[in-house]
């Protein structure tokens, strides 16, 4: 399976915008690219997921380089409640894996007030 | 929509013992898969199951069961648990209409204490 490399931590002041960046050098063509994120005390939660171009939603922004190679998940206004970790997660498109969702270490973010 | 539920929230056993936790998925959601998260190894992938059926395994012992029943919900049993079995559990659903945009949705998890 393709992995992915992201930064143990970041910090971010409250209402700034935060890049939260992922590398996925070995990435295949089938490979979508998903982010979720762990709140203190809960669950994993689905952030978003794009394949090759830029993908907005309600929570965030992901920008995907053009070689695919490494994307960025952008909060663009930071708040107290976006302090969690950050998993970005490569799910093939084949469908060979099901629902399996293969967790990197992922970068903790931490939010100043 | 009701979220994920699992039960018990938190159990503490002791070694050698056997533990049974349970998992509710959404209303209508078909998959049901399965996480151990620890401080050492993160989240780790345990199994799925659809239409109660397991469709994929991850890389832990035979001790590690599960099983789905017709309604979805789905169990999973620790058999001759050890004091490393201690982790939360984490329970996710999904409608598996399409694997690559299937969105997963976590339970709260089953935090185990073994001693």
């Amino acid at each position: 399976d393709a992995k992915t490399t992201q930064p143990n931590s970041m910090e971010s002041n409250e209402e700034e915008p935060v890049h939260l960046p992922c590398n996925h050098s070995t990435i295949s063509g089938t490979d979508y690219i998903h982010w979720y994120r762990q709140l203190p005390s809960q669950g994993p939660e689905y952030v978003i997921h794009g394949l090759t171009s830029n993908v907005n939603n309600r929570m965030a922004s992901l920008a995907i380089a053009e070689d695919r190679k490494s994307s960025t998940l952008i909060l663009h206004r930071a708040t107290l409640r976006d302090a969690a970790v950050y998993y970005c997660i490569l799910r093939d498109a084949r469908g060979n894996a099901g629902n399996m969702l293969t967790f990197g270490g992922g970068t903790r973010l931490m939010v100043k007030p | 929509k009701a979220g994920v539920t699992q039960t018990p929230r938190y159990l503490i056993k002791t070694r050698g013992q056997q533990v049974t936790l349970s998992c509710s998925p959404i209303s209508g959601h078909r998959s049901v898969s399965w996480y151990q998260q620890t401080p050492g190894q993160g989240l780790q992938f345990l199994f799925e199951y659809f239409s109660e059926t397991q469709r994929n395994k991850g890389n832990f012992p035979g001790r590690f069961s599960g099983r789905q029943f017709s309604n979805s919900r789905s169990e999973m049993n620790v058999s001759t648990l050890e004091l490393g079995d201690s982790a939360l559990y984490l329970c996710a659903s999904s409608s598996r209409t399409s694997a690559t945009t299937d969105t997963q949705y976590f339970g709260p998890g089953t935090r185990l204490t073994v001693l």
